[in-house]
């Protein structure tokens, strides 16, 4: 079946502006994951969701950052405006769950590469 | 929180020789520790994962191994192929708490010379 995909995937826009990314990750997926990830770098955690609700926010870096999946589907990560530090690939995971058993796989979206001007 | 330290950073191998990558991670309350594949401009694929009550793990030429009271796990490639190359992320995963999220190495990235 499909996998983890994100729109768009490479994003050009002006310091100041506002972005909209978004993930549409694998169906039936509970867990969503965003993550930012810098080059030659690993992911860096920013905040998940089991379902709609947002679970763990801790690594969004300062309130220009939020996200939300209102339906419990596709999520949508929204940077207000933009700086140029902000510039980085932006990757979203899914996954089965987090189960009784503790962990399921994440499976990672191709990412959408932000650059800010 | 979770901190996971990575070495090497870079590592460079003839074919045919094996591959260590070492990983440490702080949170003894750790219980999975998946390992990731990132080959240039793709998205990372899990290639293999331990969980806490296992100490070794194989699949074909690739292997991890889980110390826990050392808190440290290694990823094991033994006959190594040009097409291993890629750079390589270790990651701990700790439920419960305000966490329940992967936090990853800074990779390795590995070099297969024919």
């Amino acid at each position: 079946g499909a996998g983890v995909s994100q729109s768009p995937r490479y994003k050009v826009t002006k310091r100041g502006q506002d972005v909209a990314l978004r993930c549409d990750p694998i169906s039936g997926h509970v867990s969503l994951y965003w993550y930012r990830q810098a080059l030659g770098q690993g992911p860096e955690f920013l905040t998940y969701f089991n379902y709609e609700a947002q679970q763990d926010k801790s690594g969004l870096p300062n309130d220009r950052f939020s996200a939300e999946r209102p339906e419990g589907s596709i999520s949508t990560l929204t940077i207000q405006r933009t700086e140029q530090r902000d510039s980085a690939m932006y990757r979203c995971a899914s996954s089965f769950g987090l189960g009784t058993s503790g962990y399921n796989e994440q499976f990672f979206g191709p990412g959408t590469r932000l650059t800010v001007l | 929180g979770e901190n996971v330290e990575q070495h090497p950073s870079t590592l460079s191998v003839q074919e045919g020789d094996s591959a260590v990558i070492k990983c440490t991670y702080s949170d003894s309350a750790s219980n999975y520790f998946p390992w990731y594949k990132q080959e240039l401009g793709k998205r990372p694929q899990l290639i293999i994962d331990i969980r806490s009550n296992v100490g070794e793990k194989k699949d074909q030429r690739i292997a991890v191994t889980l110390n826990k009271t050392a808190k440290h796990f290694s990823l094991h490639i033994t006959e190594t192929q040009p097409e291993d190359s890629a750079v390589y992320f270790c990651a701990a995963f700790l439920k419960g708490g305000s966490q329940g999220n992967l936090i990853f190495g800074k990779g390795t990235k590995l070099s297969v010379k024919p």
